[in-house]
């Protein structure tokens, strides 16, 4: 069974940091794209990241670049998400998800607020 | 970036009728590898999203019958053949042909 589960989340102040994380099993890790997507409470939903398989390749929506670093290690089977300078608007339920095959995470809740 | 614009916002059906919700986007969704990258998703009360629909009119894997997808270029429909009570909830359209990959404000399905 196809396993993302995601950990990290939480309260921060505007301006700190946090590291979300997404533990794979079940699938081939190391053999799949990987994306962070994130929907703010109440409203849509906004794909903020995406990682090849072996990490050489990352991209990032406008609003999270230079700010966010997408990663994995794939002989831990865990990409990882790294926020620096979070806002308000970050404020958001964050999901690990493998695009081409569906498999999405149940997402993991960060709150940007003083 | 490429705007979806999903209508209605919000749908009441009666159980057992029929259900359709459009997806418009601001450019051609047809890739350079002649897919056309369009998703569809069902987003129940609590739930993460679940993916019904990829590449326009592919099922997912456990999806019933009764949803369907059509549409090409700019212009996309999801249809669901007759409603259930299990189908409430909100549907995403989703784009994944131009980075950033976009999604639809979605639509909100109620029973009458």
């Amino acid at each position: 069974e196809v396993q993302l589960v995601e950990s990290g989340g939480g309260l921060v102040q505007p301006g700190g940091s946090l590291r979300l994380s997404c533990a794979a099993s079940g699938f081939t890790f190391s053999s799949h794209w990987m994306n962070w997507v994130r929907q703010a409470p109440g409203k849509g939903l906004e794909c903020v990241a995406r990682i090849n398989e072996d990490g050489g390749e990352k991209y990032y929506v406008d609003s999270v670049k230079g700010r966010f670093t997408i990663s994995r290690d794939n002989a831990k089977n865990s990409l990882y998400l790294q926020m620096n300078s979070l806002r308000a608007e970050d404020t958001a339920v964050y999901y690990c998800i493998q695009y081409s095959r569906g498999w999405w995470g149940q997402g993991t809740l960060v709150t940007v607020s003083s | 970036d490429v705007v979806m614009t999903q209508s209605p916002l919000s749908l009441p059906v009666t159980l057992g009728q029929p259900a359709s919700i459009s997806c418009r986007s601001s450019q051609s969704l047809v890739y350079s590898d002649g897919n056309t990258n369009l998703n569809w998703f069902q987003q129940r009360p609590g739930q993460s999203p679940r993916r019904l629909i990829y590449k326009v009119s592919n099922r997912d894997s456990g999806v019933p019958d009764r949803f369907s997808g059509s549409g090409s270029g700019t212009d996309f429909t999801l249809k669901i053949s007759r409603v259930e009570a299990e189908d409430v909830g909100v549907y995403f359209c989703m784009q994944a042909s131009h980075w950033p990959w976009t999604f639809g404000q979605g639509t909100k399905v109620e029973i009458k």
